[in-house]
């Protein structure tokens, strides 16, 4: 069974700073790989998605993916408060299939 | 587009009583998931159904919990006998078909078995 795995547990950056969120899976038939960001009482809510071995960059995030490694990793540049959540890595084997979650990283951004 | 919908936000139930959890999918979606998160197990994957067909139901526990998709508009989870240990959150979330495509999840069911 697949398993996904991230690190670390609980991760504290300044203000500015750069945030570095990593993802282990096990899996590997997986192809689609998303990263979720919830903040609290509410729904996981998509951030960015990668499929490709290599980086991907959207604004201040910029994710990357090395399926020979089993490994997805996400970069935050220039933290803010508002990026203070929970981040999640998702890996599906194919698009008909469900998203399996990873354990969390809990962000804290601080002033 | 008032995104995936669940109700209600808390509900309390005592044990051995049963559950009814009902999300609204976003209009459109062909596809709708249930997961449960919890602080020890994290975000588990429960069902899955696609064009209102259950596809995988591989993360339901056997006895106790089953899923309803009656039409396209919404979904049920039903619990019953609750246990202490079914409290969690519940999550909804909806998808549209095509490769990749973005899962939206609502903001979730709080039950608290007593």
């Amino acid at each position: 069974q697949q398993k996904v795995q991230q690190s670390p547990e609980s991760l504290i950056v300044p203000e500015g700073g750069m945030a570095s969120l990593n993802c282990t899976f096990s899996d590997r038939n997986s192809q689609y790989f998303w990263w979720y960001r919830q903040h609290s009482g509410e729904g996981p809510k998509a951030l960015m998605s990668i499929f490709s071995n290599g980086d991907k960059k959207e604004g201040r995030f910029t994710a990357h993916l090395n399926k020979a490694s089993l490994h997805v990793s996400l970069h935050i540049k220039d933290s803010q408060p508002s990026d203070s959540a929970l981040y999640f890595c998702a890996v599906s084997r194919g698009s008909g299939t469900y998203q399996r979650f990873g354990t969390g990283t809990k962000l804290q951004v601080v002033p | 587009n008032a995104g995936v919908i669940q109700t209600p936000r808390h509900k309390v139930t005592g044990k051995g009583q049963e559950a009814t959890l009902w999300c609204e999918p976003i209009s459109g979606h062909s596809a709708v998931f249930w997961y449960r998160q919890t602080i020890v197990q994290g975000l588990e994957f429960l069902t899955y159904f696609r064009n209102q067909a259950p596809i995988d139901d591989s993360g339901m526990p056997k006895e106790r919990f089953s899923a309803q998709m009656p039409n396209q508009s919404h979904s049920t989870l039903k619990i019953q006998s609750t246990q202490p240990q079914d409290s969690a959150v519940y999550l909804c979330a909806s998808r549209n078909t095509g490769v990749g495509t973005e899962v939206f999840f609502g903001k979730g069911t709080r039950l608290t078995v007593v």
